[in-house]
């Protein structure tokens, strides 16, 4: 069970818009820690996709962008393209009594239809 | 350009120890910290620890307290992470990854992964 909540999968057609959804808690997300965005295909190692909420490195197109209020915090695709088709992971730091560290999402599996 | 380069694949017994490498280029190594994460098949990313490549100070996931332990090598830019007492449930693809920022994240670059398999 992660700490960060997001649905198991999304979907969309070509084209369309799709948003992902971390949800956190007052040790995390609503402490005030920012949280980062991560793509995954299959085989291949993560990348970091978004960082500090809504920022984007170098080279991710701005389809992409991310958003965070309260305990939680959103990815949204725009014009929707086959290349996105991967699995997506949030990510922030919990601060609590049994510990702190890194924490992410379960992962959502994104479907391009 | 920055560069993550692990060890190869393991296959270790129950109960055996395992140490996994990830030697860093294309960077000042003791100006970044240093994540191991797991993901075990089919399953999603466990964050294990972070190490201070610098001076070496480590902070574990109260998960794996006991049982991993993570080390620096600032002559050869390499940091290693050894888990003991390997059981199934161990079998996954470990990763280190850069910390861009103070050990909160994110993390900016990866190594390839590292297959490690538990079977007697």
């Amino acid at each position: 069970q992660s700490v960060l909540t997001q649905p198991p999968s999304v979907s969309g057609a070509p084209g369309q818009r799709v948003t992902i959804s971390c949800t956190g808690s007052s040790s995390n997300i609503g402490a005030g820690y920012d949280v980062h965005w991560y793509h995954q295909l299959p085989g291949t190692a993560p990348k970091l996709l978004m960082y500090g909420n809504n920022n984007r490195p170098s080279g991710v197109p701005d389809r992409f962008s991310g958003s965070k209020s309260g305990t939680s915090a959103s990815l949204a695709i725009t014009g929707l393209q086959a290349e996105d088709e991967a699995d997506y992971y949030c990510q922030s730091y919990d601060s609590s009594l049994s510990g702190s560290g890194v924490v992410f999402g379960g992962g959502t599996k994104l479907t391009v239809l | 350009q920055v560069q993550l380069v692990q060890s190869g694949a393991e296959v270790k017994k129950p109960g055996a120890s395992v140490k996994v490498s990830c030697k860093a280029s294309g960077y000042t190594f003791t100006s970044y910290y240093m994540h191991w994460v797991r993901q075990a098949p089919g399953q999603g990313l466990e964050w294990m620890g972070i190490i201070n490549t610098s001076t070496g100070y480590t902070s574990y996931a109260q998960k794996f307290q006991g049982r991993v332990t993570m080390t620096s090598d600032t002559s050869t830019s390499t940091v290693y992470m050894e888990l003991s007492s390997l059981r199934s449930e161990d079998t996954a693809v470990y990763y280190c990854a850069r910390d861009h920022g103070y050990s909160y994240g994110p993390l900016d670059y990866w190594g390839q992964g590292t297959l490690v398999t538990v079977s007697s």
